[in-house]
């Protein structure tokens, strides 16, 4: 099984400024990463896939980097509806499909 | 724009036999439908229960074997079958979309809160 490990689990930021996640597989991935936004009460939402295509309709300020093993996910210029719990899932190994822990972006 | 809709009963009795159905809408699913289920434990993280991709199911293996997924083109509609369960299975359970070529989560429906007890 893949692991996910994402960190930090909690960041704090204020608005208006960059945060940056990560997520971290424990074997090569390729670019088989996405991430997806969670906000309470709401299901998940894709925005980013294949590690660095945005779906339309997903805001430039989304940003995904990386392949191999190391990952992040850079949210610039964060708006009031960005504070929520981003989670990452590789896509490489269907044997188990994994999730990261998730990170959640809170406002400082 | 693709839209899925869980159904099925909100409490199951332990040792029972949990079954949801996920509605698709504004596509018509062919038997190789890309679509999986996910859950989440109140307040928890997201936990792959399985998918079927190009026709082939795809199980966790943390789940032992309880699972089976299936689909019906004729009610354009695919379903999960969990046997056996506990109150470690009460969850959120959410019903998901693959991309056909490169194989992300890129949909989800709306998810339906399963309760486990007698």
């Amino acid at each position: 099984e893949i692991v996910m490990t994402q960190s930090p689990a909690t960041l704090s930021v204020s608005p208006g400024e960059r945060a940056t996640l990560s997520c971290r597989a424990s074997e090569s991935i390729s670019s088989n990463l996405a991430w997806f936004q969670q906000k309470p009460g709401q299901a998940p939402r894709l925005l980013i896939y294949d590690a660095s295509t945005r779906p339309t309709g997903i805001s430039a300020r989304f940003s995904g980097r990386g392949s191999g093993t190391e990952f992040t996910l850079t949210i610039s210029s964060l708006q009031s509806e960005d504070f929520a719990v981003y989670f990452c899932q590789q896509y490489k190994n269907w044997r188990p499909l994994t999730f990261g822990g998730g990170t959640k972006v809170e406002i400082k | 724009q693709v839209q899925l809709q869980e159904s099925g009963p909100g409490l199951v009795k332990p040792s029972e036999t949990l079954s949801l159905t996920c509605t698709v809408s504004n596509y018509s699913i062919t038997s190789h439908y890309y679509g999986g289920w996910i859950r989440q434990p109140p307040g928890k993280g997201l936990e792959w229960i399985g998918s079927l991709y190009h026709g082939t199911p795809f199980y966790s293996p943390s789940l032992k074997g309880r699972v089976t997924m299936s689909v019906d083109t004729s009610k354009n509609q695919f379903f999960l079958s969990l046997t056996s369960v506990t109150a470690a299975d009460a969850a959120l359970y959410y019903c998901a979309s693959h991309d056909s070529v490169s194989g992300n989560i890129d949909t989800w429906g709306q998810g339906i809160l399963v309760t486990v007890s007698s």
